[in-house]
């Protein structure tokens, strides 16, 4: 069965770009029909979609982040990262990488552990 | 966006009860409708996809129904382990939205 593990820094300064790497082991990240995605959650809160991209490099953002986010796929390295840029307070966050079954109803089947990433100086 | 709302956001049961969390969406999402329970300090884990089907692994104690707009999270007797937070997720339309949580405590 899969495994994904988040990777990156977890202290980022205001204005910087956070970067994240998510692993996937298990299987190969060129499987048809799954996609791969980033969650995020404010402590104490709920969950946030962020985005996702498939193998072939096609990507889907959240409208609300849009501007600043950036998912890329490294398939010789079976990994995908996200890049957030001019990052404030209001990301910090866990931030959690998982597999959708595109083929099936888009559910979130694994999830990586989770990481926090604080913003602050 | 399509909105989402869960109720109640709170609950308390006792072991052995059967509770019943509801989700509502703003507009149908045509039975993509899935089911998440999250332990503190844990990752969200998948327990009902499709509105209605199990997912590997999960006891027969849960249980997923509705369609369009009204989906309902049942568990038919509450075990130590059940007490968690369930988040109900629509993956019809992008972003794929998330409600707002329901806390299953002890009574």
């Amino acid at each position: 069965q899969l495994q994904l593990q988040e990777s990156g820094p977890g202290l980022v300064k205001p204005s910087e770009t956070l970067s994240l790497t998510c692993t996937v082991s298990g299987g190969s990240i060129n499987i048809n029909n799954y996609y791969w995605g980033w969650i995020r959650q404010p402590p104490g809160k709920g969950l946030e979609w962020i985005g996702s991209v498939y193998y072939s490099g096609s990507t889907y953002y959240n409208p609300s982040l849009k501007s600043r986010v950036t998912i890329f796929v490294d398939t010789s390295n079976n990994r995908f990262s996200l890049y957030l840029s001019s990052a404030t307070a209001a990301d910090t966050a866990v931030y959690y990488c998982g597999s959708l079954r595109g083929g099936s109803y888009n559910e979130v089947d694994y999830w990586g552990q989770g990481t926090l990433v604080t913003v602050s100086s | 966006d399509i909105q989402m709302s869960q109720s109640p956001s709170s609950l308390s049961a006792s072991v052995g009860d059967r509770v019943t969390i509801t989700c509502r969406t703003s507009e149908s999402v045509r039975g993509f409708l899935n089911w998440y329970q999250q332990k503190p300090g844990k990752a969200p884990k998948l327990l009902i996809y499709g509105a209605s089907t199990l997912q590997s692994g999960v006891p027969s104690s849960f249980s997923g129904g509705g369609s369009a707009t009204d989906f309902t999270l049942t568990i038919s007797s509450v075990q130590p382990e059940d007490f968690a937070t369930y988040y109900c997720q629509q993956s019809y339309s992008m972003p794929y939205t998330f409600g707002p949580g329901a806390k299953l405590e002890i009574k």
